[in-house]
């Protein structure tokens, strides 16, 4: 069975600089998606961003890229120039590639705190 | 972009009574949806995932008689709590797949705070 572990409970950040979450994951599967959700207080998820295991080149949204290593089984989460509006618990996810009800799998979360 | 709307986004009941919450797939067909459970500060853990037409697949430890699932058409899922306690009070989430889009990723409903008095 897959699973998904992030090793940091809490971070902060001061406003304007970088961070980076930690996030591997074990799976026997070659093809599969990752993920990070963001969950404000508002409790909305809301996907920051995706990286398909086949792409070699690492994901990046804006201000949001990750660093996917595949054989070591890492999928972090950077992100630049951190805002007040980032302070959020952040979920790292894995999805077995295709079928439509394939679930995802969530990591236990990291709550990021960022300072003014 | 796909939206889930979930419904109620808040509820509180007395002890022994049934909730009944909502999920619509506002501007897509959702074969499937998921339902999660969460905890405060904890991850989502998945209740079951259910199947427009069919029965719902619970996961371990999930008591399919006390949380009843209905998906009766392909924009709509419900999760009837039954006969709640209060342990049962959590805050409750759907999500479901735009098949028809290509961001493989899940969109989630605004989740339902429960709390059984």
């Amino acid at each position: 069975a897959q699973t998904v572990t992030q090793s940091q409970p809490e971070m902060s950040v001061q406003e304007a600089e970088t961070v980076t979450l930690s996030c591997t994951y074990d799976t026997s599967e070659s093809d599969y998606y990752l993920f990070w959700y963001k969950q404000p207080p508002s409790r909305q998820m809301i996907l920051v961003i995706r990286q398909e295991a086949y792409k070699q080149q690492n994901a990046t949204e804006n201000r949001f890229s990750v660093n996917f290593q595949k054989a070591a089984k890492s999928f972090s989460l950077k992100i630049s120039d951190s805002q007040l509006g980032d302070a959020a618990m952040y979920f790292c996810a894995y999805r077995t590639y295709g079928g439509a009800t394939n679930k995802l799998i969530f990591g236990t979360g990291t709550l990021l705190a960022v300072q003014p | 972009g796909a939206v889930v709307s979930q419904h109620p986004s808040r509820v509180i009941c007395k002890s022994g009574t049934s909730v009944k919450i909502e999920c619509r797939s506002l501007d897509f067909q959702a074969t499937t949806m998921f339902w999660y459970r969460q905890f405060p500060k904890k991850s989502l853990m998945l209740m079951a995932t259910s199947n427009e037409g069919s029965k719902a697949t619970y996961e371990q430890g999930v008591e399919k008689d006390k949380f009843l699932i209905n998906h009766a058409s392909l924009t709509l899922s419900t999760l009837t709590v039954t006969s709640a306690h209060p342990e049962d009070s959590s805050f409750y989430i759907c999500s479901a797949r735009d098949l028809a889009g290509f961001s493989e990723g899940y969109t989630f409903g605004s989740g339902t705070r429960l709390t059984v008095v």
